[in-house]
């Protein structure tokens, strides 16, 4: 596609319930990246992934917290048992290749409210 | 490791006036250096980037900004602010074979 696409753009779930996040990067963009935004924090790295592989999800904060691929397109991030803290803004980017030296597109953010 | 220290966490600016907005950089290598916007509810748009060469870099929306190795500085530059340029900025770096990594952003606000 033209940019990057996240869905949905806001998600408003119940503590202890699970929700999948969806990205659907640029056509041809083989590394694909998800980060975390709280309320007036910086961007967390959450996951890293060059085609359908992850070669760094470092970020990810538990094992509640989970991603996927499909070869060289959509990813979606799974949340199980949200909890309050997980309430922030998750932004998906894409970029050329796997390194620094590309910049990173990015989507316009689901915003994840645990209530 | 690389990172990277934006010392300025808002900052307010006359429309007119001028902008500079700062960020500090460590990484031991050449780095790759970029700025990034982002409006509310909106996600991240690249103003600009350095790799090599001019460390003088033009971007869009009338922003500059320059590398000085020497203070591993990556400062954005704006010779007259508009109020449509508030928003929060945030400096990257990178390196060929690493994620980027990002500043904790600056929130730019714009007084009439």
């Amino acid at each position: 596609g033209a940019g990057v696409s996240q869905s949905p753009s806001n998600k408003v779930t119940e503590k202890g319930k699970d929700v999948e996040l969806r990205c659907d990067p640029i056509s041809g963009h083989t590394a694909l990246y998800w980060y975390r935004q709280r309320l007036g924090q910086g961007l967390e790295f959450l996951i890293y992934f060059q085609g359908n592989s992850a070669p760094d999800k470092s970020g990810l904060p538990s094992d509640r917290f989970s991603a996927e691929r499909t070869g060289e397109s959509v990813s979606t991030l799974t949340i199980q048992r949200t909890q309050q803290e997980d309430s922030a803004v998750y932004l998906c980017a894409s970029s050329l290749g796997g390194g620094g030296n590309y910049g990173y597109t990015f989507g316009s953010g689901t915003r994840l409210t645990v209530v | 490791a690389q990172s990277v220290t934006q010392p300025d966490i808002h900052i307010t600016v006359s429309e007119g006036a001028s902008l500079e907005l700062r960020c500090n950089y460590s990484y031991g290598a050449t780095p790759y250096l970029f700025w990034y916007v982002q409006s509310p509810g909106q996600g991240l748009q690249l103003l600009l980037k350095y790799f090599s060469g001019d460390t003088l870099v033009q971007g869009i929306k009338g922003f500059e900004a320059e590398f000085k190795r020497s203070q591993s500085s990556f400062n954005l530059r704006k010779p007259s602010v508009h109020w449509s340029d508030a928003a929060e900025y945030f400096c990257a770096v990178g390196a060929r074979y690493s994620t980027l990594t990002f500043g904790k952003g600056t929130m730019l606000l714009v007084s009439p």
